[in-house]
């Protein structure tokens, strides 16, 4: 079955530089990759999805790059911000019927 | 409040003791999920529930028994519980099961078992 790893598992830094959040995944059918962001003590919610038919997306400071080749994906957030501190979830799914599987999740901190 | 709505926000349960938790949503989805979130652990998908017909079911134990009276409600019933059951359990919905995508979560259920 379809196996995501996700790093770092921590990850800080100064407020205004960038943070890059890693997954692979292992199931080469894997076709949907949505990120998840959770503050503490609050629900998780979806702040970007790619699919397989796009290299890359971007909404605002929040950009997803795709590698279908190497399976791997990442989240790219610019000039972070204090309350962009939270933990990161990747997921990674082959499409429909099947459950999005996540990985172990990134603690982000950034500090003014 | 809008979207998804889970109560208890906490529960304590000895493991003689038997617990529901209620989930509701308010968004129109058809598809509806428990999820386990323990700590430094993935978030666990646990069951699947699309036009209130369950399916999946992701060899999770039986002393957690899902109940979806209708596309808008989602309850787990939890009986003779163990310690490692203690977890934060998310309900979330969707529009459609069958893609997975946009899942909507609740605040969460927080769980202790004694």
């Amino acid at each position: 079955g379809e196996n995501v790893e996700q790093h770092p598992s921590t990850l800080s830094v100064q407020e205004g530089d960038s943070a890059v959040i890693k997954c692979t995944y292992s199931d080469s059918a894997s076709n949907y990759f949505p990120w998840y962001k959770q503050e503490l003590g609050k629900r998780p919610q979806l702040i970007i999805d790619i699919r397989s038919n796009v290299g890359e997306k971007k909404d605002q400071r929040i950009a997803v790059t795709l590698n279908k080749t190497a399976k791997h994906f990442s989240l790219h957030i610019t000039e972070t911000q204090p309350e962009d501190s939270a933990v990161y979830f990747c997921a990674a799914s082959i499409g429909a019927g099947t459950a999005l599987i996540f990985g172990k999740g990134t603690t982000l901190s950034v500090s003014s | 409040e809008t979207g998804v709505t889970q109560t208890p926000r906490h529960l304590v349960m000895g493991m003689t003791n038997k617990k529901s938790l209620k989930c509701e949503q308010h968004l129109g989805h058809n598809a509806m999920y428990w999820y386990k979130q323990s700590a430094k652990k993935p978030l666990e998908l646990m069951f699947v529930y699309n036009f209130k017909e369950q399916t999946e079911n992701n060899s999770v134990p039986s002393r957690f028994s899902p109940e979806c009276p209708n596309s808008s409600h989602l309850f787990l019933h939890l009986h003779t519980l163990q310690p490692e059951d203690s977890a934060l359990y998310l309900c979330a919905s969707s529009l459609q099961a069958a893609t997975n995508e946009k899942l909507f979560f609740g605040s969460g259920t927080q769980l202790s078992v004694l």
